[in-house]
């Protein structure tokens, strides 16, 4: 069965820096269209980045663009957000989702969610 | 950036109602809208894509509509499992973006 797998958020210090990585399971990963998600505690969902299949696609927010990187490690079937610059309005917990194939790609859309990864960004 | 407002933020209904949401964008995305459900501690989950394409495993009570700027999530009989917050999402243009949900609460 399709599983994506959050790790790396925790506690960290304006200014500083983490690493988050989403592993994927149950399908073929390099097929897939991938995008970063979060959310503030309390909060609504906003969307981070997007990633193509191939990684030669990338979109970001403005609210993270020049901060956060997104990539892909398609052989180790592993998603990446490395974020730098950490504010404290970046405090969420961020999802990795996979886009749409239903007869066809819908890359923008998110049939698979990851359960979450919290990063806090605190003094 | 594309702007999504939902209405109502929230709402109070009883099992066996029928319950409509409604997501205006701020310009025109054809038919390029999701609508996703979360329930507390989880991560959406997918229930309308393409404004009115039911995902797979989702039950047939849960239907979408609309096109252009104006959308709506209708489930025609409450069950006790749909009470959770909705978002809507465009995906017709990057920023993608969420509306800021809708809350559904048991009456």
């Amino acid at each position: 069965q399709v599983q994506l797998v959050e790790s790396g958020g925790g506690l960290v210090k304006p200014g500083g820096s983490l690493r988050l990585s989403c592993a994927a399971s149950g399908f073929t990963f390099s097929d897939y269209y991938m995008s970063w998600i979060r959310q503030a505690p309390g909060k609504g969902l906003e969307w981070v980045s997007y990633i193509s299949s191939s990684g030669g696609t990338i979109y970001y927010a403005g609210s993270v663009k020049g901060r956060f990187t997104i990539s892909r490690d398609n052989a180790k079937n592993s998603l990446y957000l490395q974020m730098n610059s950490l504010r404290a309005e970046d405090t969420a917990v961020y999802y990795c989702a996979r886009g749409v194939y239903n007869s066809g790609w819908y890359p923008y859309y998110f049939d698979y969610w990851g359960q979450g990864t919290l990063v806090t960004v605190s003094s | 950036d594309i702007q999504m407002t939902q209405s109502p933020s929230s709402v109070s209904a009883s099992v066996g109602d029928r319950v409509t949401i409604t997501c205006r964008a701020s310009q025109g995305i054809s038919s390029w809208l999701a609508w996703y459900q979360q329930k507390p501690g989880k991560a959406p989950n997918l229930l309308i894509y393409g404004a009115s394409s039911l995902q797979s495993g989702v039950p047939s009570r849960f239907s979408g509509s609309g096109s252009g700027t104006d959308f709506t999530l209708t489930i025609s009989s409450l069950q006790p499992e749909d009470f959770a917050t909705y978002y809507c999402q465009q995906a017709n243009s990057f920023p993608l973006t969420f509306g800021q949900g809708t809350r559904l609460e048991i009456k």
